[in-house]
């Protein structure tokens, strides 16, 4: 089946720092990856839309300039958080609409990120 | 916009059966799909109803009502490893195949 892959799947970092969360497609060639975030106990919400060779699509509510986006190749996107604060700790998942699969999303393991 | 509502907590025991609802509110409808989801884990794709009825695979069911707007996902023959968090979930009309995720449903399965 179709894998997703998360690096790092922790991180710890100060506040004020920048973290980049790596989202890869194993097996499959994905154009289209999306980028989650899950508060405890809370539903997963739609931060963007990654597209390979263009500009990431955000979300109402999701700050461009704080949440970069990069899908540089069919089987990569990074999420970077730039400065950081204790606000933005939570559970980032991305995941990847795989054609041919009818609806189906597959997601990555998700990386849990902590702001001191 | 989207919007689906699902109860926030379910509990049973093991090897009882349990449905977990779901209704919605949507601007344009591609079909209804729910994902599985353990504590700290990734979502994993359960099932997906594009027509009204019912599908099946193996213990897990799900069933539509389009002119309802209502969904349900059905477990049976529960087993403790179910325990976990249930989402529907539907796909954008708009283009781009977003998927917006229901409030979510955390299912206890005890002894």
């Amino acid at each position: 089946g179709a894998v997703v892959s998360q690096h790092p799947s922790r991180v710890i970092c100060k506040s004020g720092t920048s973290v980049k969360i790596e989202c890869r497609s194993l097996d499959f060639q994905a154009t289209t990856m999306f980028w989650y975030r899950q508060f405890p106990k809370q539903s997963l919400m739609l931060m963007a839309t990654s597209n390979e060779g263009s500009k990431a699509t955000y979300e109402q509510g999701v700050e461009k300039d704080k949440f970069l986006i990069n899908h540089a190749s069919l089987t990569l996107s990074t999420l970077t958080v730039t400065s950081a604060h204790p606000e933005d700790s939570s559970f980032y998942i991305c995941s990847a609409h795989v054609w041919g699969l009818g609806d189906t999303q597959y997601f990555g393991p998700g990386t849990r990120l902590t702001v001191l | 916009g989207q919007s689906l509502e699902q109860p926030s907590e379910v509990t049973a025991v093991e090897g009882a059966i349990v449905q977990i609802n779901c209704t919605y509110q949507t601007s344009g409808f591609y079909g209804l799909s729910w994902y599985q989801q353990h504590d700290g884990g990734a979502p994993t794709f359960l099932s997906y109803n594009g027509l009204d009825g019912l599908e099946e695979t193996g213990r897990f069911s799900s069933f539509l009502s389009r002119s309802d707007s209502y969904g349900y996902l059905l477990l049976q023959e529960l087993q403790m490893k179910d325990s976990a968090s249930y989402f529907c979930a539907v796909r954008d009309t708009g283009g781009g195949n977003k998927l917006t995720f229901g409030t979510g449903t955390q299912l206890k399965v005890e002894l």
